[in-house]
């Protein structure tokens, strides 16, 4: 089952701009969790944030989070090239200790040069 | 240097054939995972070890089987009896009772003729 949606499900933008990605999810959780995907990779973790905690920030990378709405948003700032890759948002479900996640669709970020 | 293999990156399968996806983790991670990937889609989760000689199924489980005979260890069957099998197969690991968060291996194709 699926506990993230992902919003846009691609994006397009130009080097230097901005590009901001949601993700909703469906239940209570413990934290939340950001991945990055290069075409053909494995998952890289970018950024954790906790239920308790309402933003994160890790160099360009600025992570909100909304338990009231069920969301999350990821922005990444100044965007280059070798940003260009899918993203997705990850949940625990609530369960705890056992670092079994449920991952969104993803979205799909291309940041022209 | 720590990291997750997999192996074979590629693998051809013909219907019928059961096929075994190595990962090997050096991290001293307690739990590792099996995801797979179709094109376009996020990850669905199908089976997790917490601790050796221990593991549970995911989301879609069946016409797939593991073991979890060495810490490091945590091969993945494709059975003749998974319908679909072609997708891209991802293992990952974690320590536990850390937030979850998971290292990923490059993954591996599996295509079906």
């Amino acid at each position: 089952s699926q506990q993230g949606e992902e919003d846009p499900q691609a994006l397009s933008i130009q080097e230097g701009e901005n590009a901001t990605m949601n993700c909703s999810y469906k239940t209570s959780i413990n934290n939340l969790q950001w991945y990055r995907q290069n075409s053909g990779r494995g998952l890289v973790h970018l950024i954790l944030i906790r239920s308790n905690e309402r933003e994160k920030h890790s160099g360009r990378l600025r992570v909100t989070l909304d338990t009231s709405k069920k969301s999350s948003s990821l922005l990444i700032t100044a965007s280059r090239a070798a940003d260009t890759a899918s993203y997705f948002c990850a949940t625990d479900g609530g369960s705890s200790n056992t670092g079994k996640l449920i991952f969104g669709q993803g979205t799909t970020l291309q940041v022209k040069p | 240097d720590g990291g997750i293999t997999q192996s074979p990156k590629y693998l051809f399968r013909k219907e019928g054939q059961n096929v075994t996806l190595s990962c090997e983790q050096n991290l001293n991670h307690d739990a590792m995972y099996w995801y797979r990937q179709d094109p376009g889609q996020g990850l669905r989760l199908i089976y997790y070890s917490q601790i050796v000689n221990d593991f549970q199924k995911g989301d879609i489980a069946e016409g797939y089987s593991v073991s979890r005979e060495k810490k490091e260890s945590f091969p993945l069957t494709v059975t003749s009896a998974q319908k679909n099998p072609t997708a891209f197969y991802l293992c990952a690991s974690s320590r536990w009772g850390l937030d979850g968060e998971l290292f990923f291996g490059e993954g591996s194709r599996l295509t079906v003729l």
